[in-house]
């Protein structure tokens, strides 16, 4: 079945204290990417990623890092996390955006940051 | 940047009547626009999608959106509303110059009524 999967669904953590949100794709598609929502805001892009070892940055991209090293994996990393982090992310990928290709959707995380 | 505009943050209509949810972009040029869907606890969900082929575009579950140039619309219809349209809709625009990056709008929460 095709899927993006993201782990963790959910998470409750400190100020400061390093997390890494994973997420990982069986589609072989090239494109990836990381939004926020927020309430009101709709979704935010993070980053995006085009393919293996090239990514940019979205919109919202100040406190998040990310890698690609392989295609199937996108990881969104929150080196300092902070409360204002704290929000529903989604993880999202796609075979060619420049084709109009549809994204999938993961699930979503929803993180707390106290 | 690009920005996308759900005119109704929320809309009710009852079982079997019309749904109207309504969409402004700004841009200067025909852009790729999206509608995407998402039922609660879910991750959004590809609707439809224009890709200049044709102005009237249909998608899945019967809704359908007309893509309007000279009023930067986008809107979504369908002519007979479903209880299990009951969700919150996203309209979707690609950036100008990047087709990586994407603009979501506010969202729209449709509640159907028995």
């Amino acid at each position: 079945e095709a899927q993006v999967t993201q782990n963790p669904r959910y998470l409750i953590t400190v100020t400061g204290k390093k997390l890494t949100v994973t997420c990982s794709q069986n589609m072989n598609h090239e494109y990836m990417s990381w939004y926020r929502q927020d309430p009101g805001l709709g979704l935010r892009q993070i980053y995006y990623s085009m393919n293996v070892e090239v990514t940019d940055k979205g919109d919202v991209p100040e406190g998040y890092k990310v890698s690609r090293k392989e295609k199937r994996n996108f990881p969104l990393i929150l080196e300092s996390p902070s409360p204002n982090q704290t929000s529903l992310y989604f993880c999202a990928s796609s075979q060619n955006p420049n084709s109009n290709q549809p994204q999938h959707f993961g699930d979503g995380t929803r993180l707390s940051i106290l | 940047a690009q920005s996308v505009t759900q005119l109704d943050s929320h809309v009710s209509v009852s079982e079997g009547t019309p749904v109207l949810l309504r969409c402004n972009y700004s841009s200067s040029y025909s852009p790729s626009l999206f509608w995407y869907v998402q039922h609660p606890n879910k991750g959004l969900q590809l609707l439809l999608k224009y890709t200049s082929a044709a102005t009237l575009v249909k998608g899945i579950n019967g809704f359908e959106a007309e893509f309007k140039k000279s009023e930067t619309s986008f809107h979504l219809t369908k002519p007979s509303a479903h209880m299990s349209d009951a969700a919150e809709y996203f309209c979707v625009v690609s950036a100008l110059y990047n087709f990586n990056k994407f603009y979501f709008g506010s969202g729209t929460k449709l509640n159907v009524k028995p």
